[in-house]
C-alpha cells in the first residue's frame, strides 16, 4: 500500500522567502504525482501534476520536482507572498488504478 | 473550462432526512469521483464512477447512495446519516482513456452537518 508522507506537517515564512515543500512516497511504481492547494473550509486547486517520465513542472512561481528512485518530490513557491497561506496536498497516483494516495498536508503560513 | 460545480453548498440535515449532493463537470470527463474530508484530514475516496459504471466502493456505508445518471452529472443519496457523516463532501473528476487516468479536477465542496 502506497504511504505519503508530508513534513512539516505546519510551517511560517515571512513574505518574500522560498517556500520549499516535501513529499515522499513508499512506492517508486507511481503513474503520476499532483500537488494540490486547500484553503479552509474549500475544496482542492490542482497546482501541478508531473507524470512518472518527468522531472519536474513549473508553472509561474511554482516549481515541481519528482525523483522516483528515492521517493521524492518537492513543490517549490518562489518569493512567497500571503496569498500563498494554505493547506499543500501531495497526492500520488498508481498505474491502472484512479486512486489517488494523499499525504496529510502542508499548512502554511506566510507572514506579511 | 476546468470547473466542477457543487451543489449545494452548505446542507444540514436531521438523522431521519433524504437528501442529495449533485455535481457537474463539461469538461468531457469520464471518471468521477466522491471524497469525504474531516477537518485537518486529507480526502478519503468513497466511489468511482469510470464511464457511468460504478468501478470502486471504498466498503462506504450503505447509507451513502451515489448516482451517475450521465457522463456529466454525478449524484449521492444520502439517507439516515449519523452525526459522524459531517464533513465536507468533494467532487472530483478527470480524464480516463484506456485504462489510464489523469489529472483529477475538483469542485468546491458541501459542507454537510448532520443534526
Amino acid at each position: 500500500k502506497q504511504e505519503v508522507t508530508q513534513i512539516p506537517a505546519a510551517l511560517s515564512v515571512p513574505e518574500g522567502e522560498n517556500l520549499v515543500l516535501n513529499c515522499s512516497f513508499t512506492d517508486s511504481a507511481i503513474y503520476n504525482l499532483q500537488w494540490f492547494r486547500q484553503d479552509p473550509g474549500k475544496g482542492l486547486t490542482s497546482l501541478l501534476l508531473i507524470q512518472s517520465s518527468q522531472r519536474e513542472q513549473t508553472s509561474g512561481r511554482l516549481n515541481a520536482s519528482l525523483d522516483k528512485s528515492s521517493g521524492r518530490s518537492t513543490l517549490y513557491i518562489a518569493a512567497s507572498q500571503p496569498g500563498d497561506s494554505a493547506t499543500y496536498l501531495c497526492a500520488v497516483g498508481a498505474y491502472g488504478n484512479n486512486r489517488l494516495a494523499f499525504g496529510k498536508g502542508n499548512q502554511v503560513v506566510v507572514i506579511p | 473550462d476546468t470547473e466542477v460545480t457543487q451543489t449545494p453548498k452548505h446542507l444540514v440535515m436531521g438523522m431521519t432526512n433524504k437528501k442529495s449532493l449533485k455535481c457537474e463537470q463539461h469538461m468531457g470527463h469520464r471518471a468521477m469521483y466522491w471524497y469525504k474530508q474531516k477537518a485537518k484530514k486529507p480526502p478519503e475516496l468513497m466511489f468511482v464512477y469510470s464511464y457511468e459504471k460504478l468501478s470502486i466502493n471504498e466498503s462506504v456505508p450503505s447509507r451513502f447512495s451515489p448516482e451517475c445518471p450521465n457522463s456529466s452529472l454525478l449524484n449521492l443519496h444520502l439517507h439516515a446519516l449519523q452525526p459522524e457523516d459531517s464533513a465536507l463532501y468533494l467532487c472530483a473528476s478527470s480524464q480516463e482513456l484506456k485504462g489510464s487516468f489523469y489529472e483529477q479536477y475538483f469542485g468546491p465542496g458541501t459542507r454537510l452537518t448532520v443534526t
